[in-house]
């Protein structure tokens, strides 16, 4: 296990409403990732954080927004779902040059 | 053009073949190379990762990187139908901490 836990695993959420996703991992890594992944467009990058307070957008950032207070805890908040938000969200954390992913939180936006 | 480009599949094959996946890539600045396999509804796992150019095997699983033709490959010998899942390339560079991913490629190992 690479010690990253996401929370929840699974939501349904109404089109509109906030959404947070939660990512805690234990390894101490600089780097925290959050992708989405999806058919035929494989992962891509929303965001990603490289220390305390320190983040940037990555491709598909549009409608979300991560904030990391603690060097665990990343957070990808989705301001007001929609439902092309639907998806499988992963956080992923990095050391050098080696990345790992954690479970995954199902999102679907009805 | 993508940076990296792999063949989607699906691929099927029956238990104990070789398999053989592939990806290519555009960025000659490309240092690092992974593997993952995900599993249905499951994260991707961190398979096989090499540096640079060369072969490295771990088990039934080979990963092998030839910089000059900007190709990848993952070997799986004696395939097992547990070996179904889709696979994953992805690489990296000196820059640090910028990941490029294929698609995918799904595999299924018939008994």
């Amino acid at each position: 296990d690479a010690g990253i836990t996401q929370s929840p695993r699974h939501k349904v959420t109404e089109t509109g409403t906030p959404v947070t996703l939660r990512c805690h991992q234990t390894e101490n890594h600089r780097y925290m990732y959050w992708y989405r992944q999806d058919p035929g467009h494989g992962l891509r990058l929303i965001h990603y954080s490289y220390g305390v307070k320190d983040t940037d957008k990555g491709e598909v950032s549009d409608g979300y927004s991560v904030s990391r207070s603690k060097t665990e805890d990343f957070l990808l908040t989705l301001e007001s779902a929609t439902s092309s938000q639907t998806s499988v969200y992963f956080c992923a954390i990095s050391d050098t040059n080696t990345i790992y992913f954690g479970e995954g939180s199902w999102l679907t936006v009805v | 053009q993508k940076e990296v480009e792999q063949d989607p599949g699906p691929l099927s094959v029956p238990e104990g073949a070789i398999v053989s996946l592939n990806c290519t890539y555009s960025n000659s600045a490309f240092q690092y190379f992974m593997w993952y396999r995900q599993y249905s509804r499951k994260g991707p796992e961190l398979l096989m990762y090499t540096y640079s150019s060369g072969n490295k095997e771990d088990g039934r699983f080979t990963a092998q990187v030839d910089k000059s033709s900007k190709y990848i490959s993952l070997f799986i010998r004696d395939s097992q139908p547990s070996d179904s899942a889709t696979y994953l390339c992805a690489m990296s560079g000196n820059t640090g901490n910028q990941f490029y991913f294929g698609t995918g490629t799904s595999l299924t190992v018939i008994p």
